[in-house]
């Protein structure tokens, strides 16, 4: 079955915009979970969703935000990006006891 | 709060040499554990996990065994290949209704041929 997908994979930005990232989990997972992989800060958790609600967020400034749709797809918006926020953006999908990956979108803030 | 500690790399290693990356960690209750592996330009690949405590999570030759007594999930190998080099990370989630992950900082471990 298909994994984790998201789109775009790879996008430059300039300070001051706007980006918005999506991601699609494992079909028939409904937890869709966001992270930021940065040199500096690793592996950080941004905000978990479960049938359209945010159930948990991460020690992010509000300009990070995200939502689910009613198909589990999930996006994440960062605005007014800083050169900070270049990081690589990883999706989850939660299965029984398990937490898959995608790919990651590569966001470079320039 | 939850914590993860993993050793510090890089680990360099000859072919077919053991792999042992030690991993500890904090957390209230009964996490379950898991480790990912990141490949070059890559996201992460779950490489095994383990659930309960004495649970022995085993995938590709690599194995890591749920110890609570001493708070640690170390990973190994006993023979590793070339195509291992990567970023390994060692990560636990509280369970519940909460599926965060927190992770260790990562391990980077390079196979010479």
């Amino acid at each position: 079955k298909a994994g984790v997908t998201q789109t775009p994979r790879y996008l430059i930005k300039t300070r001051g915009q706007q980006v918005t990232l999506s991601c699609s989990p494992i079909s028939g997972h409904r937890s869709v979970s966001w992270y930021q992989q940065t040199p500096g800060q690793g592996l950080q958790f941004l905000f978990e969703y479960f049938s359209e609600t945010q159930r948990n967020k991460g020690n992010f400034p509000g300009r990070f935000s995200g939502r689910q749709f009613s198909n589990s797809r999930s996006e994440m918006n960062v605005s007014t990006l800083e050169l900070g926020d270049s990081a690589l953006y990883l999706c989850a999908s939660r299965g029984f006891h398990t937490i898959y990956f995608g790919e990651g979108s590569w966001l470079t803030v320039v | 709060g939850d914590s993860v500690t993993q050793m510090e790399g890089p680990v360099t290693l000859s072919e077919e040499a053991f792999l042992t990356i030690n991993c500890t960690y904090t957390a209230t209750g009964y996490p379950s554990l898991f480790w990912y592996v990141q490949y070059p330009g890559e996201g992460l690949q779950l490489l095994l996990k383990a659930t309960k405590a004495d649970d022995k999570g085993s995938n590709k030759g690599f194995e890591a065994t749920y110890r609570k007594e001493t708070t640690s999930f170390h990973l190994e190998k006993g023979s590793v290949q070339v195509s291992d080099s990567a970023v390994y990370f060692c990560a636990l989630s509280d369970g519940g209704s909460n599926y965060k992950l927190t992770f260790g900082k990562g391990t980077l471990l390079t196979v010479n041929p």
